[in-house]
């Protein structure tokens, strides 16, 4: 069964950083590019940033650009993203997603999501 | 960057109805086109990718039609479960992008 759980939200002040994992299982993770969507309160989906399988190809949305970084440990089953500089609006669950094949950008597997909350 | 807009927003409707929600792209993204279906406090769930092709174990009630720019997906009899937020979203290119969101309500 695929799984993907994510881990490491929480309460952060503005100019923080955080560091979000998202490990993964049931599926052979090093085959798979991988994504991070974000949902403000009450409000829509928001992608966010992708990596390809073997971390060739990364891209970002330009809200978090500069700020954030994606990476991923193929050995590891893990997928990460460092986020620096935080703001207020970047306040939000961050799910991480797969994509299921290379000719794809659809997200067929999403974790269940972990909070952030940038407050002073 | 590609926009994509939903309408309506908002949509109340019965039991047993045949709803349309309606996606449309800023510019031609070709049949790359995903639909999902969020329930409260739940991660969103995968309904339909490249435009028409239903996900795997999704019911044969959701079904997805366009090209281009304009785009629908349509629930052909609403079940008790189906009451949600409907999002599209565009893989044509980098920044992919969702749409707004359509809440879909029990009238």
């Amino acid at each position: 069964e695929v799984q993907l759980v994510e881990s490491g939200g929480g309460l952060v002040k503005p100019g923080g950083s955080l560091r979000l994992s998202c490990a993964a299982s049931g599926f052979t993770f090093s085959s798979y590019s991988m994504n991070w969507v974000r949902q403000a309160p009450g409000k829509g989906l928001e992608w966010v940033s992708s990596i390809s399988s073997s971390s060739s190809y990364i891209y970002y949305a330009d809200s978090v650009k500069g700020r954030f970084t994606i990476s991923r440990d193929n050995a590891k089953n893990s997928l990460y993203l460092q986020m620096n500089s935080l703001r207020a609006e970047d306040t939000a669950v961050y799910y991480c997603a797969r994509v299921p094949s290379d000719s794809a950008g659809e997200f067929d597997y999403w974790g269940q999501g972990t909070l952030v909350t940038v407050s002073s | 960057a590609i926009r994509m807009t939903q309408s309506p927003s908002s949509l109340s409707a019965s039991t047993g109805d045949r709803v349309t929600i309606t996606c449309r792209a800023s510019q031609g993204i070709s049949s790359y086109l995903a639909w999902y279906q969020q329930k409260p406090g739940k991660a969103p769930k995968l309904l339909i990718y490249a435009a028409s092709t239903l996900q795997s174990g999704v019911p044969s009630r959701f079904s997805g039609s366009g090209s281009g720019t304009d785009f629908t997906l349509t629930i052909s009899c609403l079940q008790s479960e189906d009451f949600a937020t409907y999002y599209c979203q565009q893989y044509y290119s980098y920044p992919y992008s969702f749409g707004q969101g359509t809440k879909l309500e029990i009238k």
